[in-house]
Order: C-alpha cells, then sequence, then structure tokens
C-alpha cells in the first residue's frame, strides 16, 4: 500500500525564520511525483512545490525548496525567510506516474508563522 | 483563465435529508478527482472521473453516495440521505490530459456540509 506520513501535526516559526516540515512515504512504484500543498484559512489548496522522482536534483521555488531522499523516501520543505502569509496547512502528497494517478495524502503540518 | 468552481460553498442540512455538490473543472481537464476532507486532515479519494467514465470509486460510500460527469466536463457529487458523519469539506480537483499533464492537482475551494 502507498502511505504517506507527516509526523508534525502543528509547527510554529518565527517570522524571518526557516523551518522544515517532514514528510516519509512509502510505494513500490519507480516513477512517481511529490508535492507540497498549502491550505490556507479560506481552504483552497493550492501547490507550492513539485518533484519527480527521476530527478535528482532537488526542487526549488523562490523561498521553498525540497530535500529529496529517493532511498530514504523521505521528501521535506525547508521555508526560508518565513513570512506570516506562510501561515497555513501544509499537505506532502505522492502519485504514481504509471497512469493511475491515484494522489496519496498526508495528515498536514498546521504552520503559524509569529509575528 | 478560471479555477475550478464549486458550490455551494457551505450547506447545512439535518440528518435523511439530501445534498448535493456540484463542480465545474478548469476547461480542458479531463480529469476530475471529488476528495473528502475531514476536520484537521489530509484529503481523501472518493471518485476519480477520466471524462465521463468513472475509472476509480472504490472509495466512494455506493449505499448513500453517488457522483456523475454525464458529458465529461461538470460533476454532481450527491449524498441521500445525510448523516452526522458525512459533515466535512469535499473537496473537488482536476487534471488535464496527457499533453499537459505536470501531475499538478487543481482544487476548488470546497464545499463545506454541516449535518445536524
Amino acid at each position: 500500500a502507498q502511505t504517506v506520513t507527516q509526523s508534525q501535526p502543528e509547527m510554529s516559526v518565527q517570522e524571518a525564520e526557516t523551518v522544515t516540515l517532514s514528510c516519509t512515504y512509502d510505494t513500490s512504484e519507480s516513477n512517481y511525483y511529490l508535492f507540497w500543498y498549502k491550505q490556507p484559512p479560506s481552504r483552497q489548496m493550492i501547490l507550492v512545490i513539485r518533484q519527480e522522482a527521476y530527478k535528482q536534483q532537488n526542487a526549488t521555488e523562490n523561498r521553498f525548496s525540497v530535500n529529496f531522499q529517493k532511498a530514504a523516501k523521505s521528501f521535506s520543505l525547508k521555508i526560508s525567510d518565513s513570512q506570516l502569509g506562510d501561515t497555513a496547512m501544509y499537505f506532502c502528497a505522492f502519485t504514481p506516474t504509471s497512469g493511475t494517478y491515484k494522489y496519496i495524502f498526508g495528515t498536514g503540518t498546521r504552520l503559524k508563522v509569529l509575528a | 483563465e478560471a479555477g475550478v468552481v464549486q458550490s455551494p460553498r457551505y450547506k447545512i442540512i439535518e440528518k435523511k435529508q439530501p445534498v448535493a455538490f456540484w463542480c465545474n473543472p478548469i476547461s480542458g481537464h479531463n480529469t476530475l478527482y471529488w476528495y473528502l476532507q475531514n476536520l484537521g486532515q489530509g484529503p481523501e479519494l472518493l471518485i476519480r472521473y477520466e471524462n465521463e467514465e468513472a475509472v476509480d470509486d472504490s472509495q466512494l460510500p455506493k449505499d448513500r453516495f453517488s457522483a456523475e460527469r454525464l458529458k465529461g466536463v461538470d460533476s454532481t457529487l450527491k449524498i441521500q440521505p445525510a448523516e452526522l458523519g458525512d459533515s466535512a469539506v469535499y473537496l473537488c480537483a482536476s487534471r488535464p490530459g496527457p499533453a499537459g499533464n505536470t501531475g499538478e492537482l487543481f482544487f476548488g475551494e470546497g464545499s463545506r456540509l454541516t449535518v445536524l
């Protein structure tokens, strides 16, 4: 079975500081995507960053970067220079690229950025 | 470009009443998903459509839930009769076909159901 585990239900960080959210996953697939989604209090989920499993280079998007460890099945999100607008639920997600595109989400990490 | 549109945003009903949620995906997106999101949890798949075909409905409680996507565009999710435990947010998401597929799922704002 494919699973996604986020072991940090809640985290907080001071504005302008750096925070890392953890995610581990389990799959027997060799080709897949990993994602971090952000869900602000308004509820609409938006994509933060995406990683293709066949790429060794870690994805980056401005202040957001990932540490992708394929052998360890780990996919952490680092937010640099945290801003108040980063306060949200963050979900790690996985989908195989084999055609089923069945997205599996973790239980989320609630991040609060403190002024 | 319009995003994924869902309605209603909020719905409060008495238990045993029916309820329906509507979703219009991004234009040209062949794949449509309905997810259930309980408070403080991640989304859980209810059903996935490829055009008008339901290709994965294994987690849809078919005794009370039904869904349709008749013309392969918009979709309706129905619950009849609703139970207290159905209180949750129902999310719709869509994804383009193979040509434009980056793997990203695009979500609507969700429909929050409260069953009293």
